[in-house]
């Protein structure tokens, strides 16, 4: 059965401060690793697809890379906005849905 | 707005009673999708449609929730005779699958409440 686990669950960080999202997987034939945000109360929104090792993908302050066993949302200075739960999922060979992690709870401060 | 939306934003009902949801994907998606969410956990995938066509159900997906796509554009996902345990976020999303992609688009949600 496909894993995700993402990590850490919670992360609180000062205005700027860099730092790294964690989101590691045990599948059986990736086809695709999805990013997305999710604001309290809301859906979650498509940020990044990454199909295979070595890829890499930004977005304004937000990039994305994947590994044959885990994946990284780095975010670069980030700012209040940024503050949302991040979600991340795999896409496999078996089937047609998502997998999801159960996220990682971002809070940026002043 | 072409994006993928979901009516009623909120329910609240009471033991026992059959609440239905309707999804509208973004119009030229052939494929549809629901997955329910529960408070810290990631979405769960309950059933999917390509075109009017179920293809795919979760053992999530107990006898009393029923899921149509009639005519390969709108959805419904019925609860009949729901439980307290059915509360919860359901979300609904629409991909149109080319050459192995399959990036899924998510609605709003619609939030069940069952007292």
């Amino acid at each position: 059965e496909d894993q995700v686990t993402q990590s850490p669950e919670a992360l609180r960080l000062q205005e700027g401060e860099s730092s790294s999202l964690n989101c590691s997987y045990t599948v059986s034939g990736l086809r695709g690793l999805f990013w997305y945000r999710q604001d309290p109360g809301k859906g979650p929104e498509f940020l990044f697809t990454l199909y295979s090792a070595g890829e890499e993908k930004e977005k304004e302050r937000l990039k994305a890379t994947l590994t044959k066993k885990e994946s990284f949302l780095h975010i670069t200075a980030p700012k209040p906005e940024d503050s949302a739960t991040y979600l991340c999922a795999v896409f496999t060979g078996g089937g047609n849905k998502l997998t999801f992690g159960t996220g990682t709870q971002l809070k940026v401060e002043l | 707005d072409t994006g993928v939306s979901q009516d009623p934003r909120h329910k609240i009902t009471k033991r026992g009673q059959n609440v239905t949801f309707r999804c509208d994907p973004i119009s030229e998606h052939n494929r549809l999708y629901w997955y329910r969410q529960t408070l810290g956990q990631g979405p769960e995938f309950l059933t999917y449609f390509q075109n009017e066509a179920q293809l795919e159900k979760s053992r999530l997906l107990s006898d009393r929730f029923s899921a149509e796509r009639p005519k390969g554009s709108f959805s419904t996902l019925e609860i009949q005779r729901t439980e307290q345990g059915d509360s919860a976020m359901y979300l609904c999303a629409s991909s149109l699958r080319l050459a192995g992609k399959n990036e899924q688009f998510f609605g709003p949600g619609t939030r069940l409440t069952v007292l």
